[in-house]
């Protein structure tokens, strides 16, 4: 079965420090990896994705993430926070094959001035 | 381009009643997608149409129809509502089978059941 994990529930940075935000993900075969983020009371907006290719994926507002396949891990980075970054941030993964996306429960991100 | 838009933004139902959230894509996408939205539970699949023509169940599909009227429209029905069916509910559109694969998803529509 499917599954994301995303073991934070909140996390607190200051602004200008770099920031993580952890995912992991189980699923079979070839793994399609996503990052959404959430700004109240809005929809869920992509930020990027690990399709195939260079592990190190660059995505929206200076976002990237690494895909690490031994580790089944895929953690959003970014070198510099900024406080409009703070928002709510899903990992999302769907198996090759498939048509379902599973989500992970979310992250919320702090930036503090 | 509207992307994907939903109706009614908020709702309040007693429980019993019945209702249709609203979807719809201008973006011609091929698959259609409706979620539910907890705290602490993240986004949970109710139920989702790979094509026009087709539906499929998701996590948490009981309590929920759906029906793709066509490419555009893929509209969810409460027939009963219930207390436990109160979330915020998300509409989300893919392009398949190119390589794109990500979402795009509605504003929500916010369920209350009294």
């Amino acid at each position: 079965a499917q599954s994301v994990a995303q073991p934070e529930d909140q996390v607190n940075v200051a602004e200008g420090n770099p920031l993580t935000v952890k995912c992991t993900y189980s699923v079979s075969g070839n793994p399609y990896l996503f990052w959404y983020v959430q700004y109240p009371n809005r929809g869920l907006q992509f930020l990027l994705k690990y399709i195939t290719g260079d592990n190190l994926v660059k995505g929206s507002y200076g976002f990237e993430a690494e895909f690490n396949k031994s580790q089944t891990s895929f953690h959003l980075k970014k070198p510099s926070a900024l406080v409009s970054d703070s928002a709510l941030y899903f990992c999302a993964v769907r198996a090759s094959g498939t048509y379902k996306y599973i989500f992970g429960t979310g992250t919320r991100l702090k930036v503090l001035a | 381009n509207a992307g994907v838009t939903q109706t009614p933004k908020f709702q309040v139902l007693k429980t019993g009643q019945s209702m249709t959230l609203q979807c719809a894509q201008d973006m011609n996408h091929n698959s259609m997608y409706w979620y539910r939205q907890d705290p602490g539970m993240g986004l949970r699949l109710i139920y989702y149409s790979a094509s026009e023509g087709t539906t499929d169940k998701g996590e948490v599909p009981n309590g929920y129809n759906v029906s793709r009227l066509n490419k555009r429209e893929f509209s969810l029905r409460l027939e009963s509502a219930a207390p436990s069916q109160t979330s915020v509910y998300f509409c989300a559109s893919s392009e398949v089978p190119t390589l794109t694969y990500e979402q795009y998803f509605g504003p929500g529509t916010r369920l209350t059941v009294t």
